[in-house]
């Protein structure tokens, strides 16, 4: 079994709709959660960080952890076709300053169709 | 405008050649990382630096080689000892005390 699993899609949703992304873990050790979207053929950039299980919102997207059920979702609100990439969610056992503890998930591809 | 800059952005390989990735950051970071992404899969750590002239081995190091003789550059060597070098390459960094991960644009090698 993975410590991290990602459904890897693809998703498609017609522009406007709320997406709901999700990732659950079995390392009850990690600690730092991260999204990541990558835009095809691109580098990821980071999207959302958190520590603490609850919510999180930044604009259009809401991070949301928890822990006791090892479960973190990321949610987009009016989903715009520029939304359209795979999103990689990302954890730590701990803040290390270094990533060499990073595990990520294997992606989900999401399409916004306008 | 700071940032990772990877090259080639593709990079075809010959059966028994070695090829040299290359990194260079002007974000004045300390660690740099290089990741490889396979269809299906999640990022694996090849190596990783946190300082000059130093560098450890990550999940996935068996046929690759890193050299850091500059805090701007981080050289990646698939060798002909990679058996299955067809990959999205990753190189990325982060800022002091930090795992946010600041990534470049990948390179796509190939083998011929």
């Amino acid at each position: 079994q993975k410590e991290v699993e990602q459904d890897p899609g693809p998703l498609s949703v017609p522009e406007g709709a709320i997406v709901s992304l999700n990732c659950t873990y079995s390392n009850s050790a990690f600690q730092y959660f991260m999204w990541y979207r990558q835009y095809s053929r691109k580098g990821p950039e980071l999207l959302m960080y958190t520590y603490s299980s609850g919510n999180k919102e930044d604009g259009r997207f809401t991070a949301q952890v928890d822990k006791s059920s090892k479960y973190i979702s990321l949610f987009i609100r009016d989903s715009q076709p520029s939304d359209s990439a795979t999103y990689l969610c990302a954890m730590s056992p701990i803040s290390s300053g270094s990533a060499r503890q990073l595990t990520f998930g294997s992606g989900t591809q999401l399409t916004v169709l306008p | 405008d700071g940032g990772i800059t990877q090259s080639p952005k593709y990079l075809f390989r010959k059966e028994g050649q070695n090829v040299t990735l290359s990194c260079e950051q002007n974000l004045n970071h300390d660690a740099m990382y290089w990741y490889r992404q396979d269809p299906g899969q999640g990022l694996r750590l090849i190596y990783y630096s946190q300082i000059v002239n130093d560098f450890q081995k990550g999940d996935i190091a068996e046929g690759y080689s890193v050299s850091r003789e500059k805090k701007e550059s981080f050289p990646l060597t698939v060798t002909s000892a990679q058996k299955n070098p067809t990959a999205f390459y990753l190189c990325a960094s982060t800022p002091p005390e930090n795992e946010k991960l600041f990534f470049g644009s990948g390179t796509q090698l190939s083998v011929l």
